[in-house]
């Protein structure tokens, strides 16, 4: 079982519309957690890193933020624009490197 | 930070043949990694490519099929070997260290489909 689950799966918004998408993870020890975004045909690229003691972190209209105790994390998206149609995975990390990933949430923004 | 410039970003191969792939970072970074990604699923660890010394391989991903170097700190290679449809995904390489600021920074993935 992925220790990263990621909800909902896809969303559709409208240009301009904000939108949430959530993380739950397992990962134990907990070191940090980031959120990337991933183009079609990129590489993951990093939005934010937070820490066990910080709760939340922005990114220009990206906001993200984590309930260490409750192993929940979100990510706002402010304003959508059309270039914010990407898959937006969420990643765990332990005291080691090793990284938990998510499956992802695809998020399509319509005009 | 630094930049990983992977390729080729994409191939159609026909099975049986093998294809390497080379990640190329404009920084020394300290650690480097090989990850599959197949459609809709989430990124998995193939190996830790260490810089001068075998690969060290996550369980179900063996040296024969994915043999992998590491000259220096800038450099590195996955070669996809033998290769079946069921190799088909995307590939892709991670760079972590001082220059990432200890984040980790991908390359942009290689599409490999398999015939």
């Amino acid at each position: 079982k992925n220790q990263v689950e990621q909800s909902p799966q896809s969303l559709i918004i409208l240009e301009g519309k904000n939108c949430t998408l959530q993380c739950n993870y397992t990962v134990s020890p907990f070191s940090n957690l980031r959120w990337y975004k991933q183009d079609t045909g990129r590489g993951p690229v990093s939005l934010t890193i937070m820490t066990f003691s910080e709760n939340t972190k922005s990114n220009g209209r990206y906001t993200a933020t984590l309930d260490a105790d409750t192993k929940q994390s979100s990510l706002h998206i402010t304003a959508s624009q059309l270039s914010d149609s990407a898959s937006y995975i969420c990643v765990v990390s332990r005291d080691d490197y090793k990284l938990s990933f998510g499956a992802g949430t695809t998020v399509t923004v319509r005009a | 930070s630094a930049v990983i410039s992977q390729k080729p970003s994409r191939d159609i191969c026909q099975r049986g043949t093998s294809l390497t792939i080379q990640c190329q970072v404009d920084s020394q970074v300290t650690m480097m990694f090989w990850y599959r990604q197949q459609p809709g699923q989430s990124l998995t660890l193939i190996a830790t490519a260490n810089q001068g010394s075998e690969a060290t391989y996550e369980s179900g991903f063996v040296i024969d099929k994915f043999p992998i170097s590491r000259p220096n700190l800038t450099f590195s290679t996955l070669t996809v070997s033998n290769m079946s449809p069921e190799d088909s995904s995307i590939y892709l390489c991670s760079g972590s260290g001082q220059a990432t600021n200890y984040g980790y920074t991908f390359g942009s993935g290689t599409r490999l489909t398999v015939v």
